[in-house]
């Protein structure tokens, strides 16, 4: 059982280059969300999924976007990379009933944009 | 705007000592409040959380003090050790409908 795994742990991009964060879950959980964390800005939300088939737009959007073919994996794409993207990138999933809403977190992508 | 406000942003004490940090929310439809430990290098991991229909929850050294009237939560670590140095996040949601909306850390270092 690894939890959430992210593909792959750190990257350096150019300016323009385009590129596919990769998270697998194997918990069979519903939600799935990516998050990048910045110092001093803490996690902030960029897309999430409810289900397979289904993506909606977090609190950071631009520049992003994602796919949810399966349910076990969850994908975030940068089209044309840009510095300001330079950050840390975490996938986490969870279930969409019972007692609490947590959140599993994968290990993290650093990527850095030049 | 943010939704979650958490204090302070880092804070340093010594071992044994107890370390408070401190969130306050606006939305009052928020019925979930976890608190995150993320230690160097990892993602972020599940510590404790509360909901509010309980003033306070303890689990081991660490616990939960939430007021609803003021809409403010607060983690306590009792006995602080070095181990517990980390950055905490907390973080706030409407069970079940949005997801967590997290504050902004706090970093915890914890000298011998």
């Amino acid at each position: 059982n690894a939890g959430v795994t992210q593909t792959p742990k750190f990257r350096v991009l150019k300016t323009g280059q385009s590129m596919t964060l990769l998270c697998a879950q194997d918990m069979n959980h519903e939600y799935m969300y990516w998050y990048r964390q910045d110092p001093g800005m803490g996690l902030r939300l960029i897309h999430y999924s409810v289900g397979e088939g289904t993506t909606a737009k977090g609190e950071v959007p631009d520049g992003y976007n994602v796919s949810r073919l399966k349910k076990q994996n969850f994908l975030l794409g940068l089209e044309s990379a840009a510095p300001s993207q330079t950050s840390v990138y975490f996938c986490a999933s969870s279930q969409t009933s019972g007692p609490t809403d947590t959140q599993y977190f994968g290990p993290g992508t650093r990527l850095t944009v030049l | 705007q943010q939704q979650v406000k958490q204090s302070p942003q880092s804070l340093i004490v010594q071992k044994g000592g107890i370390p408070i940090i401190n969130c306050a929310y606006e939305n009052t439809a928020f019925d979930y409040f976890p608190w995150y430990q993320q230690f160097p290098g990892k993602g972020p991991a599940l510590l404790i959380a509360i909901r509010p229909d309980v003033s306070e929850k303890k689990e081991g050294r660490f616990t939960i003090s939430f007021n609803k009237s003021a809409k403010q939560f607060s983690l306590h670590i009792m006995d602080s050790q070095p181990g517990d140095s980390a950055t905490y996040f907390c973080a706030a949601s409407v069970h079940g409908n949005t997801p967590l909306v997290f504050g902004k850390g706090t970093r915890l270092s914890v000298i011998a």
